[in-house]
């Protein structure tokens, strides 16, 4: 099946700095990838969706200058916690989707990046 | 009144049983809906799929059941294994391309041997 890799697995940074998180899909190509987050113990919630060469869509209540996404190929996409504070600690997952005009293409996960902001 | 599967946060069931888990979803317009196994610190792995034009779909040792009327899908696995256990979500979407997807709240699934 379609794989998706995530970058890095586990990230520990100080407060006021900036981490990027990077989702491949490795063996397909993503026209959409979707960014979600998850508190302990609580379900995903959809930050935002991105599209290859376009901006991307942010759910309500997500700040896109916080929280900046880029879908710069068809492999690849990027979301940038900018000057992360401890509230931002969270498990990040992204998704991706495999192209095709249907809402039943299969999405395919990444293995989460966990952010830990001291 | 019946009935009809009030969703659960966990469940812990003896290995061999039979497991149900229950997901009420929320918008009637949702015709795409997919069940996802978590386990502790890894990403949704997806378990079976089925649209709004059936009631019911069957996989390995796992059937999911859709009824459109109270909006709620369950998902049934045979012989619940250790390996079972994990949290499950159930995922919604609309019938539209690049619609991302809506989970549900999670059912954490206990399984001793």
């Amino acid at each position: 099946g379609a794989v998706v890799s995530q970058h890095p697995s586990r990230v520990i940074c100080k407060s006021g700095t900036s981490v990027k998180i990077e989702c491949r899909s490795l063996d397909f190509q993503a026209t959409t990838m979707f960014w979600y987050r998850q508190f302990p113990k609580q379900s995903l919630m959809l930050m935002a969706t991105s599209n290859e060469g376009s901006k991307a869509t942010y759910e309500q209540g997500v700040e896109k200058d916080k929280f900046l996404i880029n879908h710069a190929s068809l492999t690849l996409s990027t979301l940038t916690v900018t000057s992360a504070h401890p509230e931002d600690s969270s498990f990040y997952i992204c998704s991706a989707r495999t192209s095709g005009r249907q809402s039943t293409d299969t999405q395919y996960f990444g293995p989460g990046t966990r952010l830990t902001v001291l | 009144g019946e009935s009809v599967g009030l969703h659960l946060p966990t469940l812990s069931v003896q290995e061999g049983d039979n497991s149900i888990i229950n997901c009420a979803y929320s918008n009637s317009a949702s015709d795409y809906f997919i069940w996802y196994k978590q386990e502790s610190g890894k990403g949704p792995q997806f378990i079976i799929d089925i649209r709004s034009n059936m009631d019911k779909r069957q996989g390995q040792r796992v059937t999911v059941l859709l009824n459109k009327t109270v909006k709620h899908l369950s998902l049934q696995i045979a012989a619940t294994q250790p390996g079972d256990s994990a949290v499950y979500f159930c995922a919604e979407t609309l019938g539209q391309a690049g619609t991302a997807l809506i989970f549900g709240k999670g059912t954490t699934l206990s399984v001793s041997s």
